[in-house]
């Protein structure tokens, strides 16, 4: 199973929009509508932001929102903010396989 | 709240083994299904296993395949992974997780596991 395909980086300044691409195959991300993101700092745990492609848990700011097309799913972050900078990772599951995406990290500049 | 709790980690010679344990705590564990997930150093996230909540079946990734055994003990509240015939790639960061439907929900600090000769 390949891992699935993120930007390695994007960037953007406090107060703006950005948006991570996650692409994958019909058989992980287009194929079911499990696909979560992770937001993680260095030296800490990841954190769950997105399930079930739009869902945010109990916590997560609205500022995060999920959405998918086809293959690809998408992660955008409105309101950019200093504490936002992290590495963040999309993840699908393949029937009885799971796959991650190799991550981006958000710089906010 | 849950709480993850790792630990086994530890410096091994290739070839070597090692068990991994995570204790949880704050949620009805037996209820879960749940997930151990890597990160080598520098890299990213790699799913590794997953146990459903009674046990029945066990799932890995194909480099692990025949080499780790996931396991939990539902009247202790611990996941367990059972690595054997390390390998320097094995190397990094193992976190255990609480899953929710298809997805890691909650994660624990993680267990550093380094392969070295």
């Amino acid at each position: 199973q390949s891992a699935l395909t993120q930007p390695r980086s994007v960037s953007g300044s406090p107060g703006q929009s950005v948006t991570i691409s996650c692409t994958g195959t019909s058989s992980d991300v287009g194929g079911y509508n499990y696909v979560s993101w992770y937001q993680q700092h260095p030296g800490k745990a990841p954190k769950l932001l997105i399930s079930d492609v739009t869902k945010r848990p109990s916590g997560v700011p609205d500022r995060f929102s999920g959405s998918k097309s086809g293959n690809t799913a998408s992660l955008t972050i409105s309101g950019l903010q200093t504490e936002d900078e992290a590495d963040y990772y999309c993840y699908s599951y393949a029937g009885y396989n799971w796959v991650f995406g190799g991550g981006t990290k958000l710089t906010v500049l | 709240q849950v709480q993850l709790v790792e630990s086994g980690g530890g410096v091994v010679q290739p070839g070597g083994s090692l068990r991994l344990s995570c204790e949880a705590s704050g949620f009805t564990f037996r209820s879960y299904g749940m997930y151990w997930v890597r990160q080598a150093p520098g890299k990213g996230l790699e799913w590794v296993a997953f146990i459903p909540f009674d046990g029945s079946d066990q799932y890995y990734t194909d480099s692990v395949n025949g080499r780790f055994t996931i396991s939990r003990d539902n009247s202790k509240n611990t996941l367990f992974l059972q690595i054997n015939s390390l390998r320097f790639q094995d190397t990094g960061v193992y976190y255990c997780a609480k899953g929710n439907g298809w997805w890691p929900e909650h994660w624990g600090q993680g267990t550093l596991v380094t392969v070295s000769s």
